[in-house]
């Protein structure tokens, strides 16, 4: 079974322009959650999508937004890009819903390492 | 959403037993706890996950007590690849919550 995948692995971007970042999730779940993890920093959460909608949003400035497709592929956008806003974005799949008692899980992808300059 | 507390970074030799402890003071009713490991340049994996008591997988233990307020991961005999951070999460599997992964304790297994 494929995992999750994102593309494009690397990215080189200068301040003030924009981002796409990519997400497959794993076939079946509908669920694509987006974190961002800054060098020597714990992940930090973004976007929850589900079924098509945002279910739910970090600390985030509007300028990170997002979208999840009919197909449940995700795409997160980045606008008017800062220097800090270089790290590693990761998506997250899991199926929903959750049922008492079984293993609740998100599978993560590889991550896309987004340079500013 | 309950916070989480670990310890920062821990050592350890190879072949030990490591335990790696979170406090989750306020946990609620129907949150579950939820550990997982990273590799440097890699998404987090899934290791084990509990509501109560002992749960035990092929690769570690999580043992809770009865007040949940903490858990407790263990790793048997661990080896150089066990090198990794180690994240707890505390939340409602698959509930409209943020799940905050935190910045997880820093495991180096020594030879």
């Amino acid at each position: 079974e494929a995992g999750v995948t994102q593309s494009p692995t690397h990215l080189i971007k200068t301040r003030g322009q924009q981002a796409t970042l990519r997400c497959s999730p794993i076939s079946g779940h509908t669920s694509v959650y987006w974190y961002q993890q800054a060098l020597g920093l714990g992940l930090q959460f973004l976007l929850w999508y589900d079924e098509g909608e945002e279910r739910n949003r970090g600390n985030f400035p509007p300028r990170f937004s997002g979208r999840q497709f009919p197909n449940y592929s995700s795409e997160l956008n980045v606008n008017a890009l800062e220097l800090e806003d270089s790290a590693l974005y990761l998506c997250a799949s899991s199926p929903l819903p959750f049922r008492t008692g079984e293993k609740y899980e998100q599978f993560f992808g590889p991550g896309t390492r987004l340079t500013v300059l | 959403l309950a916070k989480t507390t670990q310890p920062i970074s821990m050592d350890s030799y190879e072949g030990q037993e490591v335990n790696i402890t979170c406090s989750h003071n306020n946990i609620a009713t129907n949150d579950y706890i939820t550990w997982y490991q990273q590799f440097p340049s890699q998404g987090p994996r899934f290791i084990i996950q509990g509501y109560k008591t002992k749960v035990t997988n092929e690769v570690a233990s999580l043992f809770i007590p009865a007040d949940r307020k903490s858990s407790t991961l263990s790793l048997p005999r661990v080896s150089l690849s066990d090198t990794a951070v180690y994240y707890c999460l505390v939340g409602e599997p698959g509930g409209y919550q943020k799940v905050t992964f935190g910045t997880g304790t820093k495991l180096q297994v020594i030879p």
